[in-house]
């Protein structure tokens, strides 16, 4: 079983509807947990950082964690076509070390 | 503030054959990280550097990856002789404390063996 587990999708959206994204995860040391949108043949942009348990919003973005059930989430407000991409879920055990991804989840905001 | 540079972005090679990429990370971020991805799945750390030092190299392939980060600056990832699973995504990565959780990512060097 892997360490952090993401639903691969597709999932798609009509625009303007709310993406909803999250990832499970096993190890409870895990303190970082981050969210990255990755284009096709792109690199992974960070979108959001959030340290331990909490709510974190930037823009139509927010970001939950919840460390009593191992469960984060990523809200998209107001969904867009150009927010068609992957979305990486990433946690790290201290600051500067390696990140731990989930695989990923394709999203589609059809106009 | 120019991002993560890597180079090669693409490559194309035989197995067996040697290959090498290069990586610039954010201006005064001592911390460096190479990443593989696989199609489908997300990153995984290959080897992570503190300033000079590999701190973290533990999941590299030491029978034929090699790394380097002289002067604590630029890197280079190294496969000798290259096998046709290591077709992938390479991904260079920088950080710098004290806010070394987030970690920005090159655009990547994709790899094909042929």
């Amino acid at each position: 079983q892997k360490e952090v587990e993401q639903d691969p999708g597709p999932l798609s959206v009509p625009e303007g509807a709310i993406v909803s994204l999250n990832c499970t995860y096993s190890n409870s040391a895990f303190q970082y947990f981050m969210w990255y949108r990755q284009y096709s043949r792109k690199g992974p942009e960070l979108l959001m950082y959030t340290y331990s348990s909490g709510n974190k919003e930037d823009g139509r973005f927010t970001a939950q964690v919840d460390k009593s059930s191992k469960y984060i989430s990523l809200f998209i407000r107001d969904s867009q076509p150009s927010d068609s991409a992957t979305y990486l879920c990433a946690m790290g055990k201290a600051a500067g070390n390696k990140l731990t991804f989930g695989g990923g989840t394709r999203v589609l905001v059809k106009p | 503030e120019a991002g993560v540079v890597q180079s090669p972005r693409y490559k194309i090679i035989e197995k067996k054959q040697p290959v090498a990429f290069w990586c610039n990370p954010i201006s005064g971020h001592n911390t460096l990280y190479w990443y593989l991805q696989n199609l489908g799945q997300g990153p995984e750390l290959l080897i992570r550097y503190e300033n000079e030092e590999a701190v973290d190299d533990s999941q590299l392939p030491k029978d034929r990856f090699s790394a380097e980060r002289l002067k604590g600056v630029d890197s280079t990832l190294k496969i000798q002789p290259a096998e046709l699973g290591d077709s992938a995504v390479y991904l260079c990565a920088s950080s710098s404390a004290p806010r070394g959780n987030e970690q920005f990512f090159g655009p990547g060097t994709r790899l094909t063996v042929l």
